[in-house]
Protein backbone atom coordinates (compact mmCIF):
# COMPACT_ATOMS: atom_id res chain seq x y z
CA UNK A 1 0.00 0.00 0.00
CA UNK A 2 1.08 3.33 -0.61
CA UNK A 3 2.32 5.36 2.01
CA UNK A 4 4.60 8.61 3.69
CA UNK A 5 5.86 8.32 7.12
CA UNK A 6 6.90 11.49 9.16
CA UNK A 7 8.56 9.65 11.81
CA UNK A 8 8.82 13.06 13.90
CA UNK A 9 5.93 13.92 15.74
CA UNK A 10 7.42 17.31 16.84
CA UNK A 11 10.57 18.91 16.84
CA UNK A 12 12.28 21.60 17.92
CA UNK A 13 15.54 23.84 16.28
CA UNK A 14 16.99 26.74 18.43
CA UNK A 15 16.73 29.62 15.98
CA UNK A 16 19.32 29.80 13.07
CA UNK A 17 20.31 26.16 13.37
CA UNK A 18 19.84 23.57 10.71
CA UNK A 19 17.15 21.78 10.45
CA UNK A 20 15.68 18.55 8.88
CA UNK A 21 12.80 16.75 8.56
CA UNK A 22 12.51 13.63 7.63
CA UNK A 23 10.11 11.97 5.42
CA UNK A 24 10.11 8.15 4.15
CA UNK A 25 7.19 6.36 1.43
CA UNK A 26 6.06 3.48 0.27
CA UNK A 27 5.18 3.21 -3.32
CA UNK A 28 5.18 0.85 -5.89
CA UNK A 29 7.30 3.42 -8.43
CA UNK A 30 9.46 6.50 -8.08
CA UNK A 31 6.53 8.75 -7.23
CA UNK A 32 6.48 12.39 -7.39
CA UNK A 33 7.28 14.19 -4.05
CA UNK A 34 5.84 17.22 -2.24
CA UNK A 35 6.50 18.78 0.85
CA UNK A 36 3.86 21.20 2.22
CA UNK A 37 4.17 23.65 4.91
CA UNK A 38 1.10 24.63 7.02
CA UNK A 39 0.72 27.57 9.25
CA UNK A 40 -1.92 28.00 12.25
CA UNK A 41 -5.62 28.71 10.49
CA UNK A 42 -3.65 28.49 6.50
CA UNK A 43 -3.99 26.60 3.86
CA UNK A 44 -1.29 24.06 2.87
CA UNK A 45 1.73 25.79 0.77
CA UNK A 46 3.61 24.44 -1.62
CA UNK A 47 7.09 24.39 -0.58
CA UNK A 48 9.11 22.31 -3.39
CA UNK A 49 8.52 19.16 -5.26
CA UNK A 50 10.02 16.43 -7.34
CA UNK A 51 9.27 14.82 -9.67
CA UNK A 52 12.37 13.90 -11.88
CA UNK A 53 15.96 14.43 -13.02
CA UNK A 54 18.50 16.50 -9.87
CA UNK A 55 17.92 14.75 -6.73
CA UNK A 56 18.54 17.98 -4.90
CA UNK A 57 15.76 20.58 -5.57
CA UNK A 58 15.40 23.70 -3.69
CA UNK A 59 12.44 25.46 -2.45
CA UNK A 60 10.78 28.44 -1.74
CA UNK A 61 11.89 30.36 1.80
CA UNK A 62 15.62 28.81 1.42
CA UNK A 63 14.31 25.06 2.22
CA UNK A 64 16.07 22.14 0.07
CA UNK A 65 15.00 18.49 -0.14
CA UNK A 66 17.31 15.26 -1.25
CA UNK A 67 15.46 12.61 -2.74
CA UNK A 68 17.34 9.15 -1.82
CA UNK A 69 15.98 6.58 -3.96
CA UNK A 70 17.67 3.45 -2.17
CA UNK A 71 16.33 4.49 1.02
CA UNK A 72 13.29 6.01 0.01
CA UNK A 73 13.23 8.92 1.58
CA UNK A 74 13.19 12.53 0.81
CA UNK A 75 14.33 14.73 3.65
CA UNK A 76 13.61 18.44 3.91
CA UNK A 77 16.14 20.79 4.96
CA UNK A 78 17.42 24.10 5.76
CA UNK A 79 20.55 25.34 6.92
CA UNK A 80 19.70 28.55 9.49
CA UNK A 81 15.83 28.18 10.58
CA UNK A 82 14.11 31.38 11.36
CA UNK A 83 11.60 31.99 14.07
CA UNK A 84 8.77 32.55 10.83
CA UNK A 85 9.53 28.78 9.92
CA UNK A 86 7.58 27.59 13.08
CA UNK A 87 4.55 25.73 11.54
CA UNK A 88 3.44 22.31 10.62
CA UNK A 89 4.98 20.39 7.29
CA UNK A 90 3.55 17.54 5.56
CA UNK A 91 5.06 15.40 3.23
CA UNK A 92 3.42 14.13 0.18
CA UNK A 93 3.40 11.41 -2.58
CA UNK A 94 1.47 11.61 -5.71
CA UNK A 95 1.86 9.01 -8.80
CA UNK A 96 3.64 10.10 -11.64
CA UNK A 97 0.70 11.33 -13.92
CA UNK A 98 -0.47 14.57 -13.47
CA UNK A 99 -3.86 14.80 -11.42
CA UNK A 100 -4.05 12.64 -9.28
CA UNK A 101 -4.70 12.99 -5.47
CA UNK A 102 -1.86 13.13 -2.66
CA UNK A 103 -1.35 11.06 -0.01
CA UNK A 104 0.40 12.75 2.62
CA UNK A 105 2.46 12.11 5.98
CA UNK A 106 1.11 12.86 9.27
CA UNK A 107 3.07 15.79 9.73
CA UNK A 108 5.83 17.22 11.83
CA UNK A 109 5.62 19.98 14.14
CA UNK A 110 8.29 22.99 13.81
CA UNK A 111 8.96 24.99 16.87
CA UNK A 112 11.73 27.94 17.12
CA UNK A 113 13.78 28.54 20.10
CA UNK A 114 15.02 31.62 20.72
CA UNK B 1 -4.52 35.64 -9.33
CA UNK B 2 -6.73 35.09 -6.77
CA UNK B 3 -6.77 31.65 -4.62
CA UNK B 4 -9.03 29.00 -3.85
CA UNK B 5 -11.57 30.07 -1.51
CA UNK B 6 -13.42 28.44 1.02
CA UNK B 7 -16.42 29.48 3.27
CA UNK B 8 -17.87 29.10 6.21
CA UNK B 9 -14.22 29.19 7.54
CA UNK B 10 -15.78 27.88 10.91
CA UNK B 11 -18.50 25.78 12.10
CA UNK B 12 -20.08 24.10 14.82
CA UNK B 13 -22.72 22.14 15.05
CA UNK B 14 -24.32 19.26 17.09
CA UNK B 15 -24.37 15.81 15.87
CA UNK B 16 -27.18 14.54 13.39
CA UNK B 17 -27.37 17.97 12.30
CA UNK B 18 -26.50 18.89 8.96
CA UNK B 19 -23.64 21.12 7.04
CA UNK B 20 -22.42 22.31 4.09
CA UNK B 21 -19.06 23.63 2.92
CA UNK B 22 -18.96 25.67 -0.32
CA UNK B 23 -15.39 25.68 -2.38
CA UNK B 24 -14.37 28.44 -5.37
CA UNK B 25 -11.17 27.07 -7.35
CA UNK B 26 -9.07 28.84 -9.24
CA UNK B 27 -10.15 30.33 -11.81
CA UNK B 28 -9.71 27.71 -15.10
CA UNK B 29 -8.62 24.94 -12.91
CA UNK B 30 -10.04 21.81 -13.95
CA UNK B 31 -9.51 19.67 -11.23
CA UNK B 32 -10.87 19.96 -7.59
CA UNK B 33 -10.44 18.06 -4.92
CA UNK B 34 -11.71 17.55 -1.45
CA UNK B 35 -9.47 16.84 1.63
CA UNK B 36 -10.32 15.95 5.21
CA UNK B 37 -8.01 16.69 8.12
CA UNK B 38 -8.06 15.23 11.48
CA UNK B 39 -6.11 16.85 14.04
CA UNK B 40 -3.04 15.25 14.44
CA UNK B 41 -3.24 13.56 10.72
CA UNK B 42 -2.39 14.56 7.27
CA UNK B 43 -4.86 15.54 4.83
CA UNK B 44 -7.08 12.70 3.57
CA UNK B 45 -8.76 13.07 -0.05
CA UNK B 46 -12.68 12.62 0.18
CA UNK B 47 -13.28 13.34 -3.50
CA UNK B 48 -11.88 15.04 -6.85
CA UNK B 49 -13.19 16.30 -9.44
CA UNK B 50 -12.16 16.42 -13.13
CA UNK B 51 -14.50 19.24 -14.68
CA UNK B 52 -17.87 18.10 -13.35
CA UNK B 53 -17.36 14.54 -13.11
CA UNK B 54 -16.28 12.45 -10.08
CA UNK B 55 -12.79 10.94 -10.62
CA UNK B 56 -12.03 9.44 -7.11
CA UNK B 57 -14.62 9.31 -4.46
CA UNK B 58 -13.25 6.03 -3.05
CA UNK B 59 -13.08 7.41 0.86
CA UNK B 60 -15.51 9.47 0.64
CA UNK B 61 -18.89 8.29 3.23
CA UNK B 62 -21.83 8.07 0.93
CA UNK B 63 -24.18 7.48 3.50
CA UNK B 64 -23.38 10.68 5.38
CA UNK B 65 -21.19 12.72 2.84
CA UNK B 66 -21.97 14.26 -0.75
CA UNK B 67 -20.49 16.14 -2.91
CA UNK B 68 -21.12 17.90 -6.10
CA UNK B 69 -19.29 20.22 -8.54
CA UNK B 70 -22.28 21.92 -10.76
CA UNK B 71 -21.03 23.56 -14.17
CA UNK B 72 -17.42 22.68 -13.46
CA UNK B 73 -16.52 25.22 -11.23
CA UNK B 74 -17.62 26.13 -7.53
CA UNK B 75 -18.19 22.99 -5.20
CA UNK B 76 -20.16 22.36 -2.37
CA UNK B 77 -19.64 19.19 0.35
CA UNK B 78 -22.53 18.27 2.37
CA UNK B 79 -22.42 16.24 5.53
CA UNK B 80 -25.70 14.70 6.53
CA UNK B 81 -26.19 13.88 9.51
CA UNK B 82 -22.77 14.65 10.97
CA UNK B 83 -20.90 12.44 13.59
CA UNK B 84 -18.97 13.36 16.17
CA UNK B 85 -15.47 12.02 14.07
CA UNK B 86 -16.27 14.25 11.39
CA UNK B 87 -14.62 16.94 13.42
CA UNK B 88 -11.76 18.02 11.11
CA UNK B 89 -11.01 20.68 9.04
CA UNK B 90 -11.92 19.93 5.79
CA UNK B 91 -9.52 21.61 2.72
CA UNK B 92 -10.45 22.32 -1.18
CA UNK B 93 -7.42 22.41 -3.50
CA UNK B 94 -7.25 22.98 -7.03
CA UNK B 95 -5.18 22.19 -10.05
CA UNK B 96 -4.97 23.05 -13.82
CA UNK B 97 -4.44 19.51 -15.23
CA UNK B 98 -5.26 17.99 -17.53
CA UNK B 99 -4.08 21.45 -19.79
CA UNK B 100 -0.67 21.73 -18.14
CA UNK B 101 1.44 18.99 -16.56
CA UNK B 102 2.15 20.73 -13.53
CA UNK B 103 1.11 18.74 -10.56
CA UNK B 104 0.83 21.44 -8.29
CA UNK B 105 -2.35 21.79 -5.98
CA UNK B 106 -2.97 25.07 -4.57
CA UNK B 107 -4.99 24.49 -1.23
CA UNK B 108 -7.54 26.94 0.37
CA UNK B 109 -7.57 27.86 4.18
CA UNK B 110 -9.94 24.98 4.86
CA UNK B 111 -12.97 25.22 6.96
CA UNK B 112 -12.94 23.78 10.52
CA UNK B 113 -16.16 21.91 11.57
CA UNK B 114 -16.76 21.00 15.53
CA UNK B 115 -19.03 18.59 15.94
CA UNK B 116 -20.38 18.41 19.81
Amino acid sequence: AQSVTQPDIHITVSEGASLELRCNYSYGATPYLFWYVQSPGQGLQLLLKYFSGDTLVQGIKGFEAEFKRSQSSFNLRKPSVHWSDAAEYFCAVGAPQAGTALIFGKGTTLSVSS
Amino acid sequence: EAGVAQSPRYKIIEKRQSVAFWCNPISGHATLYWYQQILGQGPKLLIQFQNNGVVDDSQLPKDRFSAERLKGVDSTLKIQPAKLEDSAVYLCASSLVPASRTYEQYFGPGTRLTVT
